[in-house]
């Protein structure tokens, strides 16, 4: 059974703070993904990556940075959080590489607030 | 222009009732096509991706029409425990995947 975990399920930050948000997959999927989750507008993409330190920019990158160091791992940085990044954040994983399978599954998210 | 367009509803249903939810997508190039299912505050799960020829599992069927970019679903006896936010969800060429924003469906018993 795939298992994709985040590092919190809530958190509260300031404006201005450097936030970290981490996740982790244990079926070794080549690819990863941050999406953030707003009432209206669903699920956007915000960075992927589909091996270790790749990545490549989705819909709405600014604001964050990620790293891929390890293959099971890949955080998404807030360099310097705003208010309007309050939002749930999700990442998923799929396995991608030579079988191409695009199923995507997802950590239960991280629900972050930034006052 | 939405990369991928629903219908938010909320749809709301007997139980047993039949209900059918459509989607739009907007690149005629995209190759694969899903329905998750979102219950309240819980993460994405996969229902079931759609085939070219239509596909079923159980009470749910799933339709894709290339020609009109619509993708559709449709869950026949609806149950209680069918209530949840139901996505859809297209992948271009490459890894990026696009969700609608979802259609509410609550069955009433």
């Amino acid at each position: 059974d795939v298992k994709v975990t985040q590092s919190s399920r809530y958190l509260v930050k300031r404006t201005g703070e450097k936030v970290f948000l981490e996740c982790v997959q244990d079926m070794d999927h080549e690819n990863m993904f941050w999406y953030r989750q707003d009432p209206g507008l669903g699920l956007r993409l915000i960075y992927f990556s589909y091996d270790v330190k790749m990545k490549e920019k989705g819909d709405i990158p600014e604001g964050y940075s990620v790293s891929r160091e390890k293959k099971e791992r890949f955080s998404l940085i807030l360099e310097s959080a705003s208010t309007n990044q309050t939002s749930m954040y999700l990442c998923a994983s799929s396995p991608g590489g030579r079988e191409n399978t695009d199923t995507q599954y997802f950590g239960p998210g991280t629900r972050l607030t930034v006052l | 222009r939405k990369e991928v367009e629903q219908d938010p509803g909320p749809f709301n249903v007997p139980e047993g009732a039949t209900v059918a939810f459509n989607c739009t997508y907007s690149n005629s190039a995209s190759q694969s096509f899903f329905w998750y299912r979102q219950d309240c505050r819980k993460e994405p799960k996969l229902l079931m991706s759609v085939y070219s020829s239509g596909n079923e599992d159980g009470r749910f069927t799933a339709q894709l029409n290339r020609a009109s970019q619509y993708i559709s679903l449709l869950i026949r006896d609806s149950k209680l425990s069918d209530s949840a936010t139901y996505l859809c969800v297209v992948r271009h060429t490459g890894n990026q995947f696009y969700f609608g924003t979802g259609t509410s469906l609550t069955v009433i018993p």
